[in-house]
């Protein structure tokens, strides 16, 4: 049974960076889309990207200013990076796997999630 | 930029059945997903490709596709079933998922 969990400060301060990881149990991660996705009240369910097992990443437009992903195959872990937070970056913040079945990705696998609250 | 249109709740009592529409243009030309939320927790897919079940979701469980609506159906409604749903989409143009506002199910 694959299995993600994030982990990661819960707090950062406005113009600090956020740093998260999501380390993926059990399983290759190879042909997967390793995503990170935000919810929040005010916006819902907001994808933040993807980065394919080649390293190849693909960002939210209106984030791709300020994130950055990293994977590392051979510890089975994939990382976040949001530079300049404000407290519209205050969320709980999931790590997913994309799966495609021959067609476009769903996500069929998602970590318990970690809040992050942006506040001095 | 595509978007889904999902209504705030539908309400339904148990061992009726519930059915939760999401709105997108052409969206039966699309393959839909839908994931279920309960409070506390993250969402778990229970459909993909309009219509397929993962392992361990009941029967109870079904979609369908057509023209600009797109619904998700769960027969005979337990109590266990109340959460908010979620349908999305891949947008291939963009190459990147969409999400619906989701729907909250209460069971009354």
């Amino acid at each position: 049974q694959v299995q993600l969990q994030e982990s990661g400060p819960g707090l950062v301060k406005p113009s600090e960076t956020l740093s998260l990881t999501c380390v993926v149990s059990s399983g290759s991660m190879r042909n997967y889309y390793w995503s990170w996705i935000r919810q929040s009240p005010e916006k819902g369910l907001e994808w933040i990207g993807y980065i394919y097992h080649s390293g190849i990443a693909n960002y939210s437009p209106s984030l791709r200013s300020r994130v950055t992903f990293s994977l590392d195959t051979s510890m089975n872990h994939f990382s976040l990076k949001l530079s300049s937070v404000t407290a519209a970056d205050t969320a709980m913040y999931y790590c997913a796997r994309g799966h495609s079945s021959g067609f476009l990705p769903y996500f069929d696998y998602w970590g318990q999630g970690t809040p992050v609250a942006v506040s001095s | 930029s595509y978007e889904l249109t999902q209504p705030p709740s539908v309400s339904v009592a148990p061992g009726k059945t519930a059915r939760i529409p999401c709105g997108g243009n052409n969206i039966g030309s699309r393959r839909v997903h839908w994931y279920q939320q309960k409070p506390g927790q993250a969402p778990v897919l229970v459909l993909y490709d309009n219509t397929d079940r993962p392992s361990g979701i009941p029967e109870r469980f079904s979609g369908s596709n057509s023209g600009n609506t797109a619904t998700l159906t769960i027969s005979r409604v337990e109590a266990g079933d109340e959460a908010a749903y979620f349908c999305q989409v891949w947008d291939s143009s963009s190459d990147q998922p969409v999400f619906g506002g989701g729907t909250k199910l209460p069971v009354l």
